[in-house]
């Protein structure tokens, strides 16, 4: 079955922190996507990487930094948090090329910056 | 521009009927998807099209594409409780076929009420 795991649920951080949100596949994807989601904003793309070690800038990466050392884990990075960081963070993958490309979510996180 | 848009919410009465709208912008898109996200939870495949169809039906769900309208709807034939929760359309990004990436919209919360 399917697995995209996400490292925490909910998340409590404080303004100035270092903050990682950690996501695993268990599919062998080469995709990898980070999503925050806001009310009425719907889905934006914050990183990508469509290999390990490669990464690509999405809408909206201010602020945001990604590590992908290994093909199963991509790791979003708020390198000093910030209370407009305070959102459900939704991680991503699929397969590589093709034209058909579904993605499998992992469950989010929910990151309150204080 | 590369905005995907839904209305952002639809109440209907259990048994009746839903029908979702979302208008894209990429007439290249060859795919076409329609994610559920039920309270708490990421976001899974409800159903797709491929673009060279017009219509797809799969137990209660019948997806409807106008693609000189860039049009794309879901509906939901005898909509029950458990149907509650936010539907999100999803194109291919324009020239994304190297990169997978996909655009999703705004989202269109469902609510049922019995």
């Amino acid at each position: 079955d399917v697995k995209v795991t996400q490292s925490s649920r909910y998340l409590v951080k404080r303004t100035g922190e270092k903050v990682f949100l950690e996501c695993v596949q268990d599919m062998d994807h080469e995709n990898m996507f980070w999503y925050r989601q806001d009310p009425g904003l719907g889905l934006r793309l914050i990183y990508f990487s469509y290999d390990v070690k490669m990464k690509e800038k999405g809408d909206i990466p201010e602020g945001y930094s990604v590590s992908r050392e290994k093909k199963e884990r991509f790791s979003l990075i708020l390198e000093s948090a910030s209370t407009n960081q305070t959102s459900m963070y939704l991680c991503a993958s699929s397969l590589g090329q093709s034209s058909y490309n579904e993605q499998f979510f992992g469950p989010g996180t929910r990151l309150t910056v204080l | 521009g590369e905005d995907v848009e839904q209305s952002l919410f639809l109440s209907v009465r259990e048994g009746d009927s839903s029908v979702i709208n979302c208008t894209y912008t990429d007439s290249s898109s060859t795919y076409l998807y329609w994610y559920k996200q039920e309270p708490g939870a990421g976001l899974q495949l409800l159903t797709y099209i491929f673009s060279n169809m017009d219509m797809k039906q799969d137990q209660r769900l019948t997806v409807l594409l106008n693609k000189k309208d860039k049009h794309l709807s879901l509906r939901i034939a005898d909509t029950q409780t458990g149907d509650s929760a936010i539907y999100f359309c999803a194109e291919s990004s324009p020239g994304g076929g190297a990169t997978n990436k996909l655009i999703f919209g705004t989202g269109t919360l469902l609510a049922v009420q019995p």
